[in-house]
C-alpha cells in the first residue's frame, strides 16, 4: 500500500511553453500534497503544500503565478510550470500523507519527474 | 531551515552493519522521527518511522533514546545496492517534511 504515481516521469519542452506535472496517491486519500523540487547532488526543497479544495500555499521565494498548483480531488494534485525556462530544469517530487489516522505519520513520495527545458 | 543534523557521508564494506546517527534537538512532542532513502533521479523511499524507543521492520531497526534528541537507522549487513543517500526527519500531521542534506552512504565490495 502507500503509492504514489507521478505522469509524466520525463519530459522535454521549449522555452516558453507549459508543462503539467500529475501526482496521484493510488491506493489512499489524501487531503494534503507537496511538492518539492531537486537540483543535482542537492537535497529535495519544498516548494509548496496541496491542500484538497484550497489554494496551496507556497514557500518563500517560489512563483505562485509560475508554479500553478491544483489539488482537485483527494487522490489527484497537478503542477503546472507555466512559461518554462531552462532554469526550471530540474527534478520535480510530490509527497502525499494519508487522511489521519491511516498508515501512520509518513508522507510517501512519487517516483518524481524530470523536466528538462531547451 | 532543516531541524536535522546528520553526518554528509559514511562509507562501508559489504555485509557489515551500518549506523547512521541523525540529531533533532528541537523535536516537538507530536513530532515522529523518519528516515528515507533516495536513489539517484528517484523519489525518496520510506524506510522506517518511530515515535521513541525502538522499532524494528525487515529492512532496518530505530533507535530513540528517552529525551528523542537523536535517533539512529541501523541497516544490518548492508550490500553494493544500499548504496544512497539517506535522510532523517522529523514532523507530524499535515507539516510538510524539510529535507536537510542528508547522508550519502557508500557501500564498497
Amino acid at each position: 500500500g502507500a503509492v504514489v504515481s507521478q505522469h509524466p516521469s520525463w519530459v522535454i519542452c521549449k522555452s516558453g511553453t507549459s508543462v503539467k506535472i500529475e501526482c496521484r496517491s493510488l491506493d489512499f486519500q489524501a487531503t494534503t500534497m507537496f511538492w518539492y523540487r531537486q537540483f543535482p547532488k542537492q537535497s529535495l526543497m519544498l516548494m509548496a503544500t496541496s491542500n484538497e479544495g484550497s489554494k496551496a500555499t507556497y514557500e518563500q521565494g517560489v512563483e505562485k503565478d509560475k508554479f500553478l498548483i491544483n489539488h482537485a480531488s483527494l487522490t489527484l494534485s497537478t503542477l503546472t510550470v507555466t512559461s518554462a525556462h531552462p532554469e526550471d530544469s530540474s527534478f520535480y517530487i510530490c509527497s502525499a500523507r494519508p487522511l489521519a489516522g491511516a498508515l501512520g505519520e509518513t508522507q510517501y513520495f512519487g517516483p518524481g519527474t524530470r523536466l528538462l527545458v531547451l | 531551515l532543516a531541524k536535522t543534523t546528520q553526518p554528509i557521508s559514511m562509507d562501508s564494506y559489504e555485509g557489515q552493519e551500518v549506523n547512521i546517527t541523525c540529531s533533532h534537538n528541537n523535536i516537538a512532542t507530536n513530532d515522529y522521527i523518519t528516515w528515507y532513502q533516495q536513489f539517484p533521479s528517484q523519489g525518496p523511499r520510506f524506510i522506517i518511522q518511530g515515535y521513541k524507543t525502538k522499532v524494528t521492520n525487515e529492512v532496518a531497526s530505530l533507535f530513540i533514546p528517552a529525551d528523542r534528541k537523536s535517533s539512529t537507522l541501523s541497516l544490518p549487513r548492508v550490500s553494493l545496492s544500499d548504496t544512497a543517500v539517506y535522510y532523517c526527519l522529523v514532523g507530524s500531521g499535515n507539516t510538510p517534511l524539510v529535507f536537510g542534506k542528508g547522508t550519502r552512504l557508500s557501500v564498497i565490495a
